[in-house]
């Protein structure tokens, strides 16, 4: 089993509508969430950093983490045709450098 | 914002040569860099961990005396694929951390190597 399960996609969505991107995970040592757009032949950019459990929103991006159930999702609000990019969850352990990435959700927003 | 290059962006050889790949910080000292790699489909792979000025670590399963990393200097690292053969294909991407981000996980991706090894 992955350490890090993601739904490799392709999404497809309407602009304007809401998307809803998730990872599960195995290890209960990981504290650190995060959420990666990926463009195509370009490398990942940082789009959401959580600690622990609970609620992030960054404009019309929330990350949400619950540790309880080893589950984190990322919903953008009123997607728009430049959204459409590949999203990569990664997952750290506290006190360590190491990212573990999932496979990425490929999503593509169309006008 | 902070900003990662990598050189070259797309490099074919053929099996049995040497690739070095480029990794600079453009905008801030790096002291941490990590070097990725991704093949199709698949997650980005850890290879190795630098800091500048001392030997790489390198994650279970990664050859270090095939990937040769260096990081010589705060803005530089860079990584050597010696005697490349056709599986060493893929994507290779390097990240890397500044002091400012000390507290946070927060690494800035260069925009990735494709090597194609004939």
């Amino acid at each position: 089993q992955k350490e890090v399960e993601q739904d490799p996609g392709p999404l497809s969505v309407p602009e304007g509508a809401i998307v809803s991107l998730n990872c599960t995970y195995s290890n209960s040592a990981f504290q650190y969430f995060m959420w990666y757009r990926q463009y195509s032949r370009k490398g990942p950019e940082l789009l959401m950093y959580t600690y622990s459990s609970g609620n992030k929103e960054d404009g019309r991006f929330t990350a949400q983490v619950d540790k309880s159930s080893k589950y984190i999702s990322l919903f953008i609000r009123d997607s728009q045709p430049s959204d459409s990019a590949t999203y990569l969850c990664a997952m750290k352990a506290g006190g360590g450098n190491k990212l573990t990435f999932g496979t990425g959700t490929q999503l593509k927003v169309e006008l | 914002g902070a900003v990662v290059s990598q050189h070259p962006s797309r490099v074919i050889c053929k099996s049995g040569t040497s690739v070095k790949i480029e990794c600079r910080s453009l905008d801030f000292q790096a002291t941490t860099m990590f070097w990725y790699r991704q093949f199709p489909k698949q997650s980005l792979m850890l290879m190795a961990t630098s800091n500048e000025g001392s030997k790489a670590t390198y994650e279970q399963g990664v050859e270090k005396d095939k990937f040769l990393i260096n990081h010589a200097s705060l803005t530089l690292s860079t990584l050597t694929v010696t005697s490349a053969h056709p599986e060493d294909s893929s994507f290779y991407i390097c990240s890397a951390r500044g002091l400012e981000a000390l507290n946070t996980d927060t690494q800035y991706f260069g925009p990735g190597t494709r090597l194609t090894v004939l």
